[in-house]
């Protein structure tokens, strides 16, 4: 079966602008989770959407929303980009949020 | 606070060499333990899930142990090979939600030939 997809693999973005990453789960998955890693920070948790809700948010400034359409799939919002956004975005899926996830390959975003 | 130290930061071996990697918690409650394999630029791949009442699972040439008093788990690598080569970070979860789980910084494996 396809595994998590996310969309672009890469980006390049300049100071000041928007950017929206997606995330598609693996088929009858509906928790997507979302993750920022960055050599420095190590792996750090944005959110979680169940069923269309989100249900545990990170500590990152609100700059960074998200949300779950009905069919699953998540799309990650970043406003007002920073140069510390640069990072490797990964999207997790899982059937009900419980043990395992599964992540995608990640959205490499580069800012300028 | 919930916290994962994994250890050593990094780690260099000869190809087909055993190797053991460390996972140190303090995340409470606890609901799960995972290891993931990281290739360069890649999303992590799981090797291992362990719950409270496990202690011992097996993937391949990859064995991971848990010690759910002490809270500390081990991952061990058997005759290794040079597609080893990765980040492994241990992740450990308060409840099932993905919000409550505290991820260590990972662990670098070299593999040389």
């Amino acid at each position: 079966k396809a595994g998590v997809t996310q969309t672009p693999r890469y980006l390049i973005k300049t100071r000041g602008q928007q950017v929206t990453l997606s995330c598609s789960p693996i088929s009858g998955h509906r928790s997507v989770s979302w993750y920022q890693q960055t050599p420095g920070q190590g792996l750090q948790f944005l959110f979680e959407y169940f069923s269309e809700t989100q249900r545990n948010k990170g500590n990152f400034p609100g700059r960074f929303s998200g949300r779950q359409f009905s069919n699953s799939r998540s799309e990650m919002n970043v406003s007002t980009l920073e140069l510390g956004d640069s990072a490797l975005y990964l999207c997790a899926s899982s059937l009900t949020g419980a043990y395992g996830y599964t992540f995608g390959s990640g959205t490499r975003l580069t800012v300028v | 606070k919930n916290q994962v130290e994994q250890s050593p930061q990094s780690l260099i071996i000869l190809e087909g060499k055993n190797c053991t990697l460390q996972c140190n918690y303090t995340v409470s409650p606890f609901s799960n333990l995972r290891w993931y394999k990281q290739d360069t630029g890649r999303g992590p791949v799981s090797l291992t899930i362990m719950t409270f009442s496990e202690n011992t699972k097996s993937n391949g040439r990859y064995t991971a142990t848990l010690d759910a008093d002490t809270k500390q788990s081990s991952l061990h690598i058997t005759a290794s090979q040079l597609s080893d080569s990765a980040s492994y970070i241990c992740v450990v979860s308060a409840n099932t939600n993905a919000g409550k789980s505290t991820f260590g910084d990972g662990t670098t494996l070299t593999v040389k030939p």
